[in-house]
């Protein structure tokens, strides 16, 4: 079965920027959907289809998509950005969660 | 404005049968397709499954297939996850979702999760 790989935390200082990555094999030829989720909240969809924001997420979310990683961008992290994130693809009529990533602001 | 609202928090017994529902508003629900997503406590997200409210068509997850069932009755507007025999490793929180258009879109919109707590 599919699977996508993410490291299990990433820091950042607050006002820098965060990457966090989402590996899978040639996951660049589909499409990605990352969403958040802060403690006892449900997710959030925060990009879709690689590097689509939703309206009201902020245009510091960017995201990319090539090869074996996809990647989502925070750019001038705030505290209120610390949650887990999920990346999530398509495979085979089946929904394939990413192991998720926490992102801590320093 | 689009919400999907579930039902409240449940607390069973193994062996007992449970349905829990997730009620759409603000949109046509026979539009979209609504999954099931479950997070066992302090774990990531697990897919169990979709449904088309339109006609009922249904795909479960392998790992959920036969665990569980996933209906709607479109003339409520509501989804439903259900359980013939709970087991203790059946707790966690539910979430309802609905797909975007595309068939592998993301789920855009998301309910604010059931918790389930089986325990004798």
């Amino acid at each position: 079965s599919y699977e996508l790989t993410q490291p299990l935390s990433v820091s950042v200082a607050l006002g820098q920027t965060a990457r966090i990555t989402c590996g899978g094999n040639n996951i660049g030829s589909k499409n990605v959907h990352w969403y958040h989720q802060k403690p006892g909240q449900a997710p959030v969809l925060v990009l879709y289809r690689d590097s689509h924001r939703p309206s009201g997420i902020p245009e510091r979310f960017s995201g990319s998509n090539s090869g074996s990683t996809a990647t989502l961008t925070i750019s001038r992290a705030q505290a209120g950005d610390e949650a887990d994130y999920y990346c999530q693809v398509w495979d085979t009529s089946t929904v394939v969660f990413g192991t998720g990533t926490k992102v801590t602001v320093l | 404005e689009v919400q999907l609202v579930q039902s409240g928090a449940e607390v069973k017994k193994p062996g007992e049968s449970l349905k829990i529902s997730c009620k759409a508003s603000g949109y046509s629900f026979t539009t979209y397709w609504i999954g099931w997503v479950r997070q066992m406590p302090g774990k990531g997200l697990d897919w169990m499954g979709i449904i088309y409210p339109a006609d009922s068509d249904t795909r479960y997850s392998p790992s959920f297939q036969g665990q569980v069932t996933i209906s709607a009755d479109k003339s409520i507007s509501t989804a439903y996850l259900q359980w013939s025999s709970l087991k203790a490793s059946d707790t966690a929180m539910y979430y309802c979702a609905r797909r975007g258009f595309g068939e592998v879109d993301a789920y855009h919109i998301w309910g604010q999760g059931t918790m389930v707590t089986v325990s004798s």
